[in-house]
């Protein structure tokens, strides 16, 4: 059974750039993640999906990013305009309901220019 | 809400010594508890789920102890090797929370020397 896969595993924008990112999430699971993870902060929650409704969309990072979920097995998280300050992995992560762990994907990481 | 303090941020250890490390979180109602180990380059790979009603949890080298008294979580390497040279993050799952979210620890790196 293929985990979760992230495309492309590795982005470099020019500041004010438009980029998306892609996650497919594990074949069967309910629940879709997005999350930043920077050393200063580690991992940050982006935005949360269950069976493809938006649950969580993280306050600080709503302005200029956006998750969205078109189908079950596929989501995007753009980024608009980037700014250097967005240089960092961006991780996908999917589970099955409740009380089940979290499967990672193998994240993109972004450099800004 | 709930917040997790990791610690060390930093460890290194010798081939054959243990390592060990500590999640302190603040929510007495948490639930499930989660380690997972991060290899260079790669993403999350989990390496146990904890419930709250099991203080003791055995995995190949490593054992998880849970105190719920003083709201600990700690990750015991017994024999470290340098295959184990990665990031490890706890995380915590709340009880009656809302969805399936995750409070994760800031993660430590661990480096194993030969």
């Amino acid at each position: 059974d293929a985990g979760v896969t992230q495309t492309p595993r590795h982005e470099v924008a020019e500041k004010g750039q438009t980029i998306i990112l892609k996650c497919e999430p594990v074949s069967g699971h309910n629940d879709l993640f997005w999350y930043r993870q920077t050393k200063i902060q580690g991992l940050e929650l982006l935005s949360y999906f269950r069976s493809k409704s938006l649950m969580e969309d993280g306050g600080a990072f709503k302005d200029r990013f956006k998750a969205e979920m078109l189908n079950s097995s596929f989501s995007t998280l753009k980024i608009q305009p980037t700014e250097p300050k967005d240089s960092a992995v961006y991780l996908c992560a999917s589970s099955f309901w409740d009380y089940a762990e979290q499967f990672f994907g193998p994240g993109t990481r972004l450099t800004v220019l | 809400g709930e917040q997790v303090e990791q610690r060390p941020p930093h460890l290194s250890v010798r081939e054959g010594d243990s390592a060990v490390i500590i999640c302190t979180y603040t929510d007495p109602n948490s639930y499930y508890f989660f380690w997972y180990k991060q290899e260079p380059g790669a993403g999350l790979q989990l390496l146990m789920k904890v419930f709250s009603s099991t203080e003791i949890n055995e995995g190949q080298g490593f054992t998880v102890l849970l105190n719920k008294k003083d709201k600990q979580l700690s990750l015991n390497l017994t024999a470290a090797h340098p295959g184990d040279s990665a990031v490890y993050f706890c995380a915590v799952r709340n009880y009656g929370s809302s969805g399936n979210k995750l409070i994760f620890g800031i993660g430590t790196l661990l480096s194993v020397k030969p």
